[in-house]
């Protein structure tokens, strides 16, 4: 079975520049994340989907991140326009159950680097 | 509010020998949940192991166990027979049940580096 894939693995852009990350979750999942992960910390929440309605976006910075989910299945996450703090690594997850231990299975990220 | 402290920045620990990773946690909900997951260099974080709050009994995964301790609010991983492939980022996370049903929202730890030697 074919885990979270994340596209690009790395990126490069200079401030003011725009960026979207793409993240196509497990097959069947109908909730998908996004965290971001700054150098040495834990990953923090950005957004969570269930199927295509984004229900916890209260850690999401609207005024330059933007997140779609079209038809509940694969994800984009756009930042417009970048500033040198949003240098992270940005992960995406999908589970498939909404109780019990709802493991959520993460995909290997994507790097930017912001100059 | 709900949080999660991991106290060792990093651990060394010989292969065979067992290692154990401290986590606190600390939360107002009486239904929560407690994972582990390991990320190693490549970047993808791995599950290991999950704790509920009513689970009588301690969690077990092949060489991965959590000692739960819920009156101290404290969820150890213990890995034992550490093997080199070990070596990774180990995070500690929680997420509560939150009104209305399960939030499904981890709250992750700063993390522990371990580094087993041969």
């Amino acid at each position: 079975e074919a885990g979270v894939v994340q596209s690009p693995r790395y990126k490069i852009i200079e401030k003011k520049q725009p960026v979207a990350f793409w993240c196509n979750p497990i097959s069947g999942h109908n909730t998908l994340y996004w965290y971001r992960q700054n150098l040495g910390q834990g990953p923090e929440l950005l957004i969570r989907y269930e199927n295509e309605e984004a229900v916890d976006d209260s850690q999401l910075p609207k005024d330059r991140f933007s997140a779609e989910r079209l038809k509940g299945v694969d994800s984009t996450l756009k930042i417009q326009p970048a500033e040198l703090g949003d240098s992270a690594v940005y992960l995406c997850a999908s589970s498939l159950d909404r109780t019990g231990k709802n493991e959520q299975f993460f995909g290997p990220g994507t790097r930017l680097t912001v100059l | 509010a709900q949080k999660i402290t991991q106290t060792q920045p990093g651990m060394f620990v010989q292969e065979k020998e067992a290692v154990t990773l401290d986590c606190t946690y600390d939360t107002s909900d009486p239904s929560y949940g407690l994972f582990w997951y390991k990320q190693p260099s490549s970047g993808e974080m791995i599950f290991l192991i999950y704790q509920g709050s009513y689970d009588q009994q301690n969690a077990t995964e092949g060489r991965y166990s959590l000692n739960f301790q819920k009156a101290r609010k404290s969820a150890n991983l213990v890995i034992s027979a550490s093997q080199l492939g070990d070596s990774a980022m180990y995070f500690c996370a929680m997420r509560e049940a939150g009104y209305g049903g399960a939030t499904n929202k981890l709250i992750f730890g700063t993390g522990t580096l371990l580094a087993v030697q041969p």
